[in-house]
């Protein structure tokens, strides 16, 4: 079972700020990796698709980098609209394994 | 535009099973190249992968899990379910329902999720 780390658990930014989201998976899993955002009570949302695929309709504020164990989601320019909860996803091999998640509050 | 909707009783007691239906709209479980998963999140906790039926019928289960899980389509095309016997505390979670890729045999990542049902497991 392949395990992903993922931090910081917790951060507040900014609106302008960029923000960086680290998930570590524990061997090699290529591009398997999504990315998620998440709002209380809401669908997830997917956001981002092996590794570096930004998904139609997700803005271009949002990127997704790596390649192997180390993979990170970037969102420039923060808004208040990005307050959510993301979490990252291996799909390289069953069982589907999800990051801890982050917890994202503008200030 | 595909939507899913978790359905089900929001109580459960101990050693009962779970049954849970998840509703897909604008599609149907049995339409070439996806795989329809059950995924969990306890209180305070990660999310957990519970396992997968596919649109040829074919299940996948974690580990975890397995002894207690079983995942089948509904009568209706567009409804699958989840059954989890033998609940403890340990099982009380938010349960949700996604919809994952399949092409040229490899299963990708999940694209589509419902918002989720709680379930409490106590007496």
């Amino acid at each position: 079972e392949t395990t992903l780390t993922q931090s910081p658990t917790f951060m507040s930014a900014t609106p302008g700020d960029r923000v960086n989201i680290s998930c570590k998976a524990s061997h090699d899993i290529d591009d398997d990796m999504n990315w998620y955002k998440q709002k209380p009570g809401e669908a997830a949302i997917l956001i981002i698709r092996e590794a570096t695929t930004l998904v139609p309709g997700i803005p271009p504020r949002f990127s997704g980098s790596g390649y192997g164990t180390d993979f990170t989601l970037t969102i420039n320019d923060i808004e208040s609209g990005d307050a959510a909860y993301y979490f990252c996803l291996q799909h390289d091999s069953f069982p589907y394994t999800f990051g801890q998640g982050t917890k994202l509050e503008i200030k | 535009q595909v939507q899913l909707q978790e359905s089900g009783p929001g109580l459960v007691k101990p050693s009962e099973t779970l049954s849970l239906t998840c509703t897909v709209s604008g599609g149907s479980v049995s339409s070439g190249n996806y795989f329809w998963s059950w995924i969990r999140q306890p209180p305070g906790k990660g999310l957990e992968w519970i396992g997968y039926i596919s649109y040829t019928g074919s299940t996948n289960y974690n580990p975890s899990l397995k002894s207690r899980v079983t995942i089948s389509v509904g009568t209706s095309k567009n409804q699958f379910s989840l059954k989890l016997s033998s609940v403890t505390a340990a099982d009380t979670a938010v349960y949700y329902c996604a919809r994952g890729v399949i092409q040229g045999g490899y299963y990708y990542g999940l694209d589509v999720w419902g918002q989720g049902t709680t379930v409490t497991v106590s007496s």
